[in-house]
C-alpha cells in the first residue's frame, strides 16, 4: 500500500513537498516509484520517478523545478516542486511502477489514495 | 512527445452492451500500452497491459487490442461498476510517459 502525506495548501512561489509511505513491501525490491498528478476535473499527467538505486527520470516539462529522492531506510519517497504556482493544483498521486516479466515491461499497479494540493494565497 | 489521442470523448451505453474505446498515438509504441480505470474520487486502477494482458483479477469481458499507433479497449456486456473514466497511457517512449486524455464510459 502507498500513502501520500504533505500540506494541502502550497503559498505561490512556494515549494511543494509530499511523501509517499511504502507498507506491506520493501521500497528496495527493484521496482521503480512515481508521482502523477491530476488538476481537478482533468487528465493525469506523469512527474516523473525514481529507482531504488537512486537513478530519476523526469518528465522534462517540469523537470528545472522537480526533485524525487528515496528513503529506503524509512521505506518512503519524496516529491519536491519549486516556484509553483495555481497550474500546479492538483491531486498528486505515487504509484508503484512494477515490472512485468511475462512482456519484459513496466507499468504502474499499484497507487496511492491521492491527495489534494492547492496553490494559493 | 508521443500524444495519446482517445475516443470518443464520452460514450454513453446501456448496461449489456459492448463499449469500443480508441486510443492512437502520434507515434509508434509498440504494444507499451496500458489501459487504466478511473472512478470518481478514486486512483486510476490497472485493467490491460501491454496493450492486450489482463492485469491481476480484472475480468474477461475486458480485452485490449493493437499495437504500434492505434489501440482499443473493449468492454463486452457492461455492468454498472464499468461505468466511470478509462485513460491510456504509454511507456514505449519516453521521457515523458504520457497519457491520453480520457473517455468518460456513462449510463444511457
Amino acid at each position: 500500500q502507498l500513502h501520500e502525506s504533505g500540506p494541502g495548501l502550497v503559498k505561490p512561489s512556494g515549494t511543494l513537498s509530499l511523501t509517499c509511505g511504502v507498507s506491506g513491501g520493501n521500497i528496495g525490491s527493484g521496482d521503480w516509484w512515481s508521482w502523477v498528478r491530476q488538476p481537478p476535473g482533468k487528465g493525469l499527467e506523469w512527474i516523473g520517478e525514481i529507482y531504488h538505486s537512486g537513478s530519476t527520470t523526469y518528465n522534462p516539462s517540469l523537470r528545472s523545478r522537480v526533485t524525487i529522492s528515496i528513503e529506503k531506510s524509512r521505506n518512503q519517497f519524496s516529491l519536491r516542486l519549486t516556484s509553483v504556482t495555481a497550474a500546479d493544483t492538483a491531486v498528486y498521486y505515487c504509484a508503484r511502477v512494477t515490472y512485468y516479466y511475462d512482456t519484459s515491461s513496466y507499468y504502474f499497479d499499484s497507487w496511492g489514495q491521492g491527495t489534494l494540493v492547492t496553490v494559493s494565497s | 512527445e508521443i500524444v495519446l489521442t482517445q475516443s470518443p470523448a464520452t460514450l454513453s451505453l446501456s448496461p449489456g452492451e459492448r463499449a469500443t474505446l480508441s486510443c492512437r498515438a502520434s507515434q509508434s509504441v509498440t504494444s507499451s500500452l496500458a489501459w487504466y480505470q478511473q472512478k470518481p474520487g478514486q486512483a486510476p486502477s490497472l485493467l490491460i497491459y501491454d496493450a492486450s494482458h489482463r492485469a491481476t483479477g480484472i475480468p474477461a469481458r475486458f480485452s485490449g487490442s493493437g499495437s504500434g499507433t492505434d489501440f482499443t479497449l473493449t468492454i463486452s456486456g457492461l455492468e454498472s461498476e464499468d461505468f466511470a473514466v478509462y485513460y491510456c497511457l504509454q511507456r514505449g517512449n519516453w521521457p515523458p510517459y504520457t497519457f491520453g486524455q480520457g473517455t468518460r464510459l456513462e449510463i444511457k
